[in-house]
């Protein structure tokens, strides 16, 4: 079965700094999907960025980028020019390519900004 | 607004009550999620449906009940409530099992407190 694992519980960053959350998974699968989910205090889940795990170019989507390493399985974000409005809880999540197309999520990471 | 409509947005009741929670997908999507979060917790999936079937099961109790109906809105049943079912839970919604590199769409939540 896959999993997805979040080590981080929690991380700070100064405003108008870079940060990085990691995420690692495990799957014997070759073609599947990776997203980062960002949650604020509203509690809403927001989609901010999706990988295909046949692309090798990695994800970019302004400020939030991606270093995707299929070898390692590992799949980071980072957050350049951080904001205070990029507070928030952060899941990753993997979906197959086949199956159930079920989405497994990690427990997730805190991301405080400090002004 | 990712598209995805749930109601009621909140909801207190008693132990031992029934409670029905109300999704409508997005326009088009086909694939409809449940998922439990609790206070400071990650999400678990509970069950999906495709087309107005089941297609993937995860840690749902069984006084946990769900449905998709013809016209794709989708109805999670809870009944016998305890205290700890307590948790925001959402829907989330897909445009096919089958389409490769989707994504899904969260609605915003319905809070449900057991007293």
């Amino acid at each position: 079965a896959q999993t997805v694992t979040q080590s981080q519980p929690e991380m700070s960053v100064q405003e108008a700094e870079t940060v990085t959350l990691s995420c690692t998974y495990d799957t014997s699968e070759s073609d599947y999907y990776l997203f980062w989910y960002k949650q604020p205090p509203s509690r809403q889940m927001i989609l901010v960025i999706r990988q295909e795990a046949y692309k090798q170019q990695n994800a970019t989507e302004n400020r939030f980028s991606v270093n995707f390493q299929k070898a390692a399985k590992s799949f980071s974000l980072k957050i350049s020019d951080s904001q205070l409005g990029d507070a928030a809880m952060y899941f990753c999540a993997y979906r197959s390519a086949s199956g159930t197309y079920k989405y497994i999520f990690g427990t997730g990471t805190r991301l405080k900004v400090l002004a | 607004d990712s598209g995805v409509t749930q109601t009621p947005k909140h909801l207190i009741t008693a132990t031992g009550q029934r409670v029905t929670l109300r999704c409508s997908p997005r326009s088009g999507d086909l694939s409809v999620y449940w998922y439990q979060q609790s206070l400071d917790q990650g999400l678990q999936f509970l069950i999906q449906y495709y087309n107005g079937e089941e297609r993937a099961k995860g840690n749902i109790l069984e006084r946990f009940s769900a449905q998709q109906f013809p016209d794709l809105h989708s109805e999670l049943n809870l009944s016998s409530l305890e205290l700890g079912d307590s948790a925001l839970y959402f829907c989330a919604s897909s445009v096919s099992v089958g389409d490769s590199g989707n994504t899904i769409y969260f609605g915003e939540g319905s809070w449900l407190t057991v007293v």
